[in-house]
């Protein structure tokens, strides 16, 4: 049973286009974020939620939104996507907004821009 | 300055030797430190993590950490070609809420 699942795994599309990537986790934990992991493997937060609140709001392009229907799920939508928006993201999990017990990582989805 | 700073490498050891991998870091006030490994297309998965100053360990792995300089390190001992994959340090800021990554290590263990 997976900890945290990502949909989808690959994503390929056209610039201008609008896509949403969905992340569950299942270890009840309260935290979730969003990470992009760019080609030279930096892995930069994006957003995090605490329990469905919003709490980290990084310098990000306001086409990116995400949502959180309950603090076990926790989307990201694009619009409008563009060529720099290719990378991989991350979703992740942790028990608390500390972190102090590390993150538990989905297995990403790879967008590509085209 | 990067806030978490780590030798992109590669960084090439025999089987059966001892890999170090160091991480520095910029924030005085970190308080949580992670080692994170990933193999190529996967995602990163957690193998150790260390609060205080000294040394931690777990199996082969061990992490080493010193505030006064603001420097974690990682030792793997008896290398195997399986542990070949990028590792990511990560800090975790005294007041929370975040980790900050560094940019990984790549190591290749050769037969």
């Amino acid at each position: 049973d997976t900890a945290v699942s990502q949909t989808p795994k690959y994503l390929v599309t056209q610039m201008g286009n609008d896509k949403s990537i969905k992340c569950e986790q299942n270890l009840g934990h309260d935290t979730m974020y969003w990470y992009k992991q760019d080609s030279k493997k930096f892995l930069k937060i994006m957003f995090s939620y605490n329990n469905k609140e919003l709490i980290i709001n990084e310098t990000v392009p306001n086409r990116f939104s995400p949502k959180s229907p309950d603090k076990a799920h926790l989307n990201l939508h694009i619009n409008s996507l563009e060529l720099g928006d290719s990378a991989v993201y991350f979703c992740a999990s942790s028990r608390d907004t500390t972190g102090h017990y590390g993150y538990t990582f989905g297995s990403g989805t790879r967008l590509t821009v085209v | 300055q990067k806030e978490v700073e780590q030798n992109s490498g590669p960084l090439s050891v025999p089987e059966g030797a001892i890999a170090s991998l160091n991480c520095t870091y910029s924030d005085r006030g970190s308080q949580s430190f992670f080692w994170y490994r990933q193999y190529s297309g996967k995602s990163p998965e957690l193998i150790m993590f260390i609060y205080s100053n000294g040394d931690k360990e777990d199996g082969r792995f061990t992490a080493q950490l010193n505030k006064a300089s603001q420097y974690v390190s990682l030792l793997i001992r008896d290398s195997q070609p399986s542990d070949s994959a990028t590792y990511l340090c990560a800090v975790g800021p005294g007041g929370g809420n975040k980790l900050t990554f560094g940019t990984g290590t790549q190591l290749k263990v050769e037969l």
